[in-house]
């Protein structure tokens, strides 16, 4: 497609559970970037990938959190053992110049 | 720490006249400015950006003021329409750009427009 696309739309989980979103940027993006919105709350941002590497890391909230990005193209999101505070829209974005989002998961945990 | 600032939860304002959209920021070291609007279920789409150089651009209805020293940028919409009815949300970027860096966002600012 010629968006970001982004899997689940949805994931309702217990907490304690890992989970793993993905995202698909747009074809040619170099630059990936991974941000969440609470309830309530402005987008926060979480990550920063240029190419296959991660420069900067520094708003994972903790050490649960962890990303990759393989082939300069898809990337995922792992949180393990979720906790009720995770939940948010989990939203990954790509550019060569302004930032185009996808439509983000909506992570629920119970 | 909230180094950007929206400070109007919503805007209600009728179909035709100007919207203004409010966005205050604390870091003086950002250089680019942009806004987003962001329709329920969907991922922000970019609207307008400035960069800290200027101190307005303008695109169709939609212009950006940034008033450096008072660290404080505005949205005009004119005339405003009820399909401009969405949240909006002012960014703020250290990196010279926008292509190299993450971008720091305000809480939003939901604008309804009325027919």
């Amino acid at each position: 497609g010629a968006g970001v696309s982004q899997s689940p739309s949805n994931k309702v989980t217990e907490k304690g559970k890992d989970v793993e979103l993905r995202c698909d940027p747009i074809s040619g993006h170099t630059a990936l970037y991974w941000y969440r919105q609470s309830l309530g709350q402005g987008l926060e941002f979480l990550i920063y990938f240029q190419g296959n590497s991660a420069p900067d890391k520094s708003g994972l909230p903790s050490d649960r959190f962890s990303a990759e990005r393989t082939g300069g193209s898809v990337s995922t999101l792992t949180i393990q053992r979720t906790q009720q505070e995770d939940s948010a829209v989990y939203l990954c974005a790509s550019s060569l110049s302004e930032q185009f989002f996808g439509p983000g998961t909506r992570l629920t945990v119970l | 720490d909230q180094q950007v600032k929206q400070n109007s939860p919503s805007l209600s304002v009728q179909e035709g006249r100007i919207s203004i959209l409010n966005c205050d920021y604390t870091n003086s070291m950002f250089d680019y400015f942009l806004w987003y609007k962001k329709y329920p279920a969907e991922g922000p789409t970019f609207l307008i950006s400035i960069s800290s150089i200027k101190d307005k651009n303008e695109d169709g209805r939609f212009t950006v003021f940034l008033n450096k020293s008072a660290k404080h940028l505005s949205l005009h919409i004119v005339p405003s329409q009820p399909g401009d009815s969405a949240v909006y949300f002012c960014a703020a970027s250290l990196a010279g750009g926008t292509s190299y860096g993450k971008l720091t966002f305000g809480q939003g600012t939901i604008l309804t427009v009325h027919p």
